[in-house]
């Protein structure tokens, strides 16, 4: 295994179009994460899975924002009608949970919106 | 509004020199604290989880320490490299993900 995987490294994309990110986990992981950091902040968190299951959205994550996990692995984050303001770095990142386990993050995709 | 704070928010250090900066946190229903290192261009890489009380951890040059009464972690550098060069973040568990502060930036000078 080789890591958490994250795809595309870097997408620029027009104001009001739509795009997809995809994330692949550690495969023993079952917890799956997405964080979005804009600059001089910390990550911030978006949603999370357990396997399928989405647990958790944060108040951040407006109805334009979609993630999915079909059967439990890949994870995808679609954002509809992307604004200027969606500019960040999308971080996933996978737990095998627990609280003595830390998470591993992929390298992210940085998306600018024009 | 969980507040998890960092300080400094960056920080110049001369290659070789040690430092140490810090993390704040609510003290009341604590289970967890983390610490990643984030380089330019790479992943966030976990460095520490830490859970009890007068935790103290250890890889290499780096070390942390916890104390969750008072609601506060240390990460201390010894001889500083140029590797180094990086951001700290601290992050909080709370109910089923972690909560990150906006971490501190270190540059190693050589």
């Amino acid at each position: 295994d080789t890591g958490v995987s994250q795809d595309p490294r870097h997408k620029i994309t027009k104001r009001g179009q739509n795009v997809t990110f995809r994330c692949d986990p550690i495969s023993e992981h079952n917890r799956l994460y997405w964080y979005r950091q804009t600059l001089g902040q910390g990550p911030e968190f978006l949603t999370y899975f357990q396997n399928e299951a989405q647990l958790e959205k944060s108040r951040l994550l407006s109805d334009r924002f979609s993630a999915e996990r079909p059967k439990g692995s890949f994870s995808t984050l679609e954002i509809q009608r992307t604004e200027q303001g969606d500019s960040a770095m999308y971080l996933c990142a996978s737990s095998a949970g627990g609280l003595d386990y830390g998470y591993t993050f992929g390298s992210g995709t940085r998306l600018t919106v024009v | 509004i969980l507040n998890v704070e960092q300080s400094p928010q960056s920080l110049h250090v001369q290659e070789g020199d040690s430092t140490n900066f810090t993390c704040s946190f609510p003290s009341s229903n604590f289970y967890a604290l983390h610490w990643y290192r984030w380089e330019t261009a790479k992943s966030p890489e976990a460095l520490f989880v830490m859970t009890l009380n007068g935790d103290e951890k250890k890889k290499g040059r780096i070390s942390a320490t916890l104390n969750t009464k008072e609601g506060y972690s240390y990460l201390y550098i010894k001889g500083s490299q140029p590797e180094d060069s990086a951001t700290y973040l601290c992050a909080l568990k709370r109910d089923d993900k972690i909560i990150f502060g906006k971490g501190t930036r270190l540059h190693i000078l050589p």
